[in-house]
């Protein structure tokens, strides 16, 4: 399977703190993503690094991607109460025409920030 | 604009009994999929469209049917739930070109008991 792994699996840090989640993947990519999801909701897309990519940042939000490593870290900065969340990557992989490209999701990191 | 709309909400089966999940998007989106998501397994394909007419297997097929008789809708079926399909669904869809980027519903509930 090409789901990706997150680490940890949970993580609990004070409000201002930066969280950092791992992800880690088996084979060679097109794009790898974040979503975040708040209990008993959908997903929400968060943010997108391409596999010629090595760093992305979006607000508090910073991705790497270590494509040697298959893995990618998701950084949030000074995080907030209103972080708390589970966050999950998605590796997208296949022929880079539509129909072909798969999308699978990790096992997430359920992040609590205490305020 | 409600984007991807799922019903219903929450659903509760009794073995052997069948229903119909049904997605609804208004963003003229090309693709649309069927996720599950249980504890401790992420969220696994269970089949997907790439267009109006078409259906195609993802991970965990086996106990589901799918179709897309319109664009905007993709209809998942149980047609004999078993206790093995207590999860929670969720439907996405992502507008056929570009970085596959996947806008999720809200999720539906379903216990089988």
């Amino acid at each position: 399977s090409q789901q990706g792994e997150e680490d940890p699996q949970a993580l609990s840090i004070q409000e201002g703190e930066n969280a950092t989640m791992n992800c880690s993947y088996k084979t060679s990519i097109n794009n790898l993503q974040w979503y975040r999801q708040n209990s008993g909701r959908g997903l929400v897309h968060l943010i997108l690094i391409r596999s010629n990519e090595r760093e992305k940042h979006s607000g508090r939000l910073r991705v790497t991607l270590d494509t040697s490593k298959k893995s990618s870290s998701l950084l949030i900065t000074a995080s907030r109460a209103a972080d708390t969340a589970s966050y999950f990557c998605a590796t997208v992989f296949g022929r880079a025409n539509w129909g072909y490209q798969k999308v699978t999701f990790g096992t997430g990191t359920k992040l609590q920030v205490i305020p | 604009n409600a984007g991807v709309t799922q019903t219903p909400k929450f659903r509760v089966l009794k073995t052997g009994q069948s229903m119909t999940l049904l997605c609804a998007q208004d963003m003229n989106h090309e693709y649309m999929y069927w996720y599950r998501q249980d504890p401790g397994m992420g969220l696994r394909l269970i089949h997907y469209s790439v267009g109006e007419g078409t259906t195609a297997k993802g991970e965990v097929p086996d106990g589901y049917n799918v179709s897309r008789l319109k664009k905007q809708n993709f209809l998942l079926g149980l047609e004999s739930a078993a206790p093995s399909q207590t999860s929670v669904y969720f439907c996405a869809t992502n507008p056929g070109s570009g970085a596959n980027v996947l806008t999720f519903g809200a999720g539906s509930r379903l216990t089988v008991l």
